[in-house]
Order: structure tokens, then sequence, then C-alpha cells
């Protein structure tokens, strides 16, 4: 498959557990983006990698949520200690570079119910 | 920072135009739009970079103000297959460690047959 994958497709988890989300980019896509979206509303910056840099962590909402990547490949958004305001989709996205003329494709989302 | 789209909805009929608009209170290098079908991820439309250029879809055209810092998309001879919410994501330099786009709430448009 040539698209953005990301599992699982839906997690149902328990006010307080850890969550792993997963995301597997276009390959040779350098840029990855992760989006929380909340029903009916827009789509929220959390993290963007490029390449070799720093991640900017700007959108991150709490130090309950991080985020991995390895390399050009695989990233995870893990979210510790998970509350009812976490249930969102989260949508992950990659582009070949960021910015500037490239689109961001994006996966088909986690749908994430804490309960 | 987030850009402000505007209308938040609006209904057609089948045939009919619709504008929708992205603005900005910060100078911009880029503008994308993308929509998002119920259910569904977003996917691209278009991009309009600072400068003029342009990437996009051949039915669906939009303008980049710079000095405004706006953008709008035109949708005309809508089809129901147009029916969806509509997100502009504005870049405000280019790649490097300021490449993500920060996304505006959406304008939610139906078509109607």
């Amino acid at each position: 498959g040539a698209g953005v994958s990301q599992s699982p497709s839906n997690k149902v988890t328990e006010k307080g557990k850890d969550v792993e989300l997963r995301c597997d980019p276009i390959s040779g896509h350098t840029a990855l983006y992760w989006y929380r979206q909340r029903l009916g509303q827009g789509l929220e910056f959390l993290i963007y990698f490029q390449g070799n840099s720093a991640p900017d962590k700007s959108g991150l909402p709490s130090d309950r949520f991080s985020a991995e990547r390895t390399g050009e490949s695989v990233s995870t958004l893990t979210i510790q200690r998970t509350q009812q305001e976490d249930s969102a989709v989260y949508l992950c996205a990659s582009s070949l570079v960021s910015g500037g003329y490239n689109e961001q494709f994006f996966g088909p989302g986690t749908r994430l119910t804490v309960l | 920072q987030q850009p402000v789209q505007s209308p938040q909805a609006v209904i057609l009929r089948e045939g009919e135009d619709a504008v929708i608009n992205c603005s900005s209170s910060k100078a911009l290098y880029s503008v994308h739009w993308y929509r998002q079908k119920h259910g569904e991820a977003p996917v691209f439309l278009m991009i309009l970079l600072k400068g003029g250029e342009q990437k996009g879809h051949e039915k669906i055209s939009a303008s980049f103000n710079e000095k405004k810092q706006q953008s709008s998309l035109y949708l005309t001879a809508s089809q129901l297959s147009y029916s969806g919410t509509y997100f502009c994501g504005t870049e405000r330099h280019y790649g490097g460690s300021q490449g993500n786009l920060i996304f505006g709430k959406g304008t939610k448009l139906s078509v109607k047959p």
C-alpha cells in the first residue's frame, strides 16, 4: 500500500491507562505530523518531525503526550495516564519534505475513546 | 495564530457557486486547502505559495492575497461530491523547523440535489 497507515483504527481504554498509537508514513516522506481532531472540530497540531531535525513539540497539550520517530519511518504517539478529554481521532500525515509546495497525505486516523 | 475561516457553514444547491475564506493575522508563506468528508481523512486540494505559485485541483480555484494574509477557495458549479468540511492550513515560514501547518476550524459545505 502506498498510503499512510495508522494502527489501531479504534482504541477504547480506561481513564488512567497509557496508550500507544502508531503511524507508518509513505515511504520516502521525510516529514511526519500528528494532529488531534475532537468530534466536529478542526485539526489541532500536536507534533512534527522533519528528517533528523529536533521535532517541533509546540502543539503537545501536556507532558502526558509524547512522540517518537524511528529515522524517517514509523512514529509512535504515546499518551500517558489518559483522561476523558483525550478522546478524539488522532490523525497522522506525511509529506515528501516539510512545508512549501508539499502536500500532506493523511492516514485514516485512530479513534481513541477514554472511558 | 490559528487562521479564521468564513463562513462556518454553507448550504448549496447543485450547480451553485461558493467562496470559502481564510484569513490570518500573521504574514504567511503558504496556504493549503483540504477537504474532509464525514468519517474520512482530509484530502489535499490546493497549495498557494507566496509569490503566486499554485498547485492543485483542476476544477477548484483559489486565490492568495499576501498583503492581506487572506486566501479564498472558489467552488463553481458545485456537485454533490463537493460536500464536506473544508480546512485551510497556513504556514508562516518555508519548511525547516517551522514547516508545520496551523489549520482553521473548517467550513462545512453541504450540496443538496
